[in-house]
Formats: C-alpha cells, sequence, structure tokens
C-alpha cells in the first residue's frame, strides 16, 4: 500500500483533457512538501516530468501541468496524444517515515 | 546531457548478494546526493535510500536496513548499491537517480539510470 494514493488507471480520447490525482496526508503532502511527476514508458526508466509542484523541465510539453492543493497534487494532461499512453507516478517526502515516498502510479490509456 | 549508466543485469540465489553500480558521465556528479529506487516486476516505484555527495553519510528506507549497504567512489563518479541475503521478493529492477532540491528533502529524481535487473531464483 503506498503512502501517496493515486487512481490505477485513467483514459481519455484523443485531444481530451485528463486529469491524474495524488492524495497524501498530513505527513507529506500536507507537511509542505512539493508533489513531482514522473512519466514511464513500457520497459524503460521514469522520465522527470513535473517538478517543484508546478515546474517542468526543459523540453516537456506545455501540455502537461502540475497543481497542489492542501493534502493533495494532480497532473492535468491537455490535447491527448497516443504516445502519452505511460505509467505516471507522483512523489513526495513523508517527515513521519523520513523517506521520499511514491504513488502507486496511474496507467493512461489513449482511447 | 547528464546520463547514468549502470552494470548489467544479474541473476542471483536466495541468500546471496548482488552489487549494482551507477556511473555518471558529468564532472558535477561528485556535488550531489544519489537516490536509489527499484519495481519489482509489474509493481509500483519503491524508494530505498539515498547517499550524500562525498559518501560518508547514508540513509536507508526502514524495511532495507540492515541489508543494504550504498557506497561512492568519487575518483571515477560511481555509486554502488549493494544487497545482501537476497530472498524471491527482491526480485526487481533497480534504479539509481540523482537528487535535485531546492532545499533539504525536497528532492526529485532526474536523471534516472537505465535500471539493473536483478532475480533471485533458486
Amino acid at each position: 500500500q503506498s503512502v501517496l494514493t493515486q487512481p490505477p488507471s485513467v483514459s481519455g480520447a484523443p485531444g481530451q483533457r485528463v486529469t491524474i490525482s495524488c492524495t497524501g496526508s498530513s505527513s507529506n503532502i500536507g507537511a509542505g512538501y512539493d508533489v513531482h511527476w514522473y512519466q514511464q514508458l513500457p520497459g524503460t526508466a521514469p522520465k522527470l516530468l513535473i517538478y517543484g509542484n508546478t515546474n517542468r523541465p526543459s523540453g516537456v510539453p506545455d501540455r502537461f501541468s502540475g497543481s497542489k492543493s492542501g493534502t493533495s497534487g494532480s497532473l492535468a494532461i491537455t490535447g491527448l496524444q497516443a504516445e502519452d499512453e505511460a505509467n505516471y507516478y507522483c512523489q513526495s517526502f513523508d517527515i513521519r517515515l523520513n523517506n521520499w515516498v511514491f504513488g502507486g502510479g496511474t496507467y493512461l490509456t489513449a482511447l | 546531457q547528464v546520463q547514468l549508466v549502470q552494470s548489467g543485469a544479474e541473476v542471483k540465489k536466495p541468500g546471496a548478494s548482488v552489487k549494482v553500480s551507477c556511473k555518471s558521465s558529468d564532472h558535477t556528479f561528485n556535488s550531489y546526493w544519489m537516490h536509489w529506487v527499484r519495481q519489482a516486476p509489474g509493481q509500483g516505484l519503491e524508494w530505498m535510500g539515498i547517499i550524500n555527495p562525498s559518501g560518508d553519510t547514508t540513509m536507508y528506507a526502514q524495511k532495507f536496513q540492515g541489508r543494504v549497504t550504498m557506497t561512492r567512489d568519487t575518483s571515477t563518479s560511481t555509486v554502488y548499491m549493494e544487497m545482501s541475503s537476497l530472498r524471491s521478493e527482491d526480485t526487481a529492477v533497480y534504479y539509481c537517480a540523482r537528487g535535485l532540491a531546492t532545499r533539504p528533502n525536497y528532492d526529485y529524481f532526474d536523471p534516472w539510470g537505465q535500471g539493473t535487473l536483478v532475480t533471485v531464483s533458486s
């Protein structure tokens, strides 16, 4: 059971907007720690997608955006493309565990 | 572009040890904390531990304490993760990742190594 909770799967039609939630608690996201997001294509290593809640590394399309509110973070993808099909993971720090922690991952299907 | 190159796949018997290496192409490697994360087949990501730039400070997730040792060779820009007393549940892909942070504990991971598959089987 992951410390950060994500939906196991989401889907959307090409061109649509989808969101992926990441729910934590008062010992991680709610304690003020940043939420970061990674994209993992099948058979490859995770790739940084969003850092510091809302920031995109260079090279990441502006179709991807992040937000944080209270004990949760959220990843939004607009103009969904077939190439966006992948697993998405959120990550933060937990002060109670004194550990970096991940969500369980969400598989995005482009219908 | 910084690259982290890990050692090749390993097959080990239960009870054995394994040592995975991760070498950086970047001369600034020795300025960064480095993390290790593993991913069991079909499962999510699990944080294992961290080592500081000089290699004299480590912190491990509780479930790995006593079984995992992380070390660093600054002369070759390489970090190592050694796990002992392997069991079948340790079968996973092991990743190294550079930690980037604006302040302590705010680390995010970029880049990641390509991963090393460790298979534990009798």
